[in-house]
């Protein structure tokens, strides 16, 4: 089964709106945690990564925190901008650390 | 510098023929990875390179699948017998670590294979 599960979309929301996606992850242990994005026409780019328990990840004023009491990994942002709009893709490490589990992405979409 | 990238961007082709992606990874990266997208759902691990040698590729889904790596460069995925159900865009990755923990991942712009 899916060993990332990952808020579903499509999400619509207005430019300067707070933004949350919802990622829980199953694993044994504690493996890296990542949020990809993919923006319309590109491949996928990683935009931050947490390797271990209490770790934030931050990048381009998006923020994810490794909770591993609650095996989350959600991510947040204040304030999103049209440019924001791209789907996007939580993932853990496997177990032995050569590939990567991704939840379904989320799609969101910023308007003016 | 370079990034990932994958030839054709966009394969078209007919149920039971024989189709060959191309990947030419990140100058320098050790690792590759393939990985599979399905519409709608996220990447698919597929095959995992270190070197020449395929460390892992516990996710190719049957046998009309292989990759190779002669060089320890260039990688190129390889299927037989192609059936509809394998259309969908494969995807390349490169990193400099062979698979640590803290190894980042760079995908390339994937090709998108649809099968008639």
């Amino acid at each position: 089964g899916n060993s990332v599960t990952q808020m579903e979309g499509p999400v619509t929301l207005s430019e300067e709106a707070f933004l949350t996606i919802n990622c829980t992850y199953t694993a044994t242990g504690y493996p890296s945690l990542f949020w990809y994005v993919q923006y319309p026409g590109e491949g996928l780019q990683l935009l931050l990564k947490a390797t271990k328990a209490d770790d934030k990840g931050s990048n381009k004023g998006f923020e994810a925190t490794y909770r591993k009491e609650t095996t989350s990994f959600h991510l947040e942002k204040g304030s999103v901008q049209v440019s924001d709009s791209a789907v996007y893709f939580c993932a853990r490490a496997g177990t032995g650390a050569n590939n990567l589990f991704f939840g379904t992405g989320t799609r969101l979409t910023v308007i003016p | 510098g370079a990034g990932v990238s994958q030839t054709p961007s966009n394969k078209v082709t007919e149920k039971g023929k024989y189709v060959e992606l191309r990947c030419d990874p990140i100058s320098g990266h050790t690792a590759l990875y393939w990985y599979r997208q399905s519409l709608g759902q996220g990447p698919e691990f597929l095959i995992y390179f270190q070197g020449t040698g395929a460390a892992d590729d516990s996710g190719l889904p049957n046998d009309r699948f292989f990759a190779v790596r002669p060089e320890g460069s260039v990688s190129t995925l390889k299927i037989q017998r192609t059936e509809r159900g394998d259309s969908a865009v494969y995807l390349c990755a490169s990193s400099v670590l062979a698979g640590g923990e803290t190894d980042t991942q760079y995908f390339g712009p994937g090709t998108r294979l649809t099968v008639l």
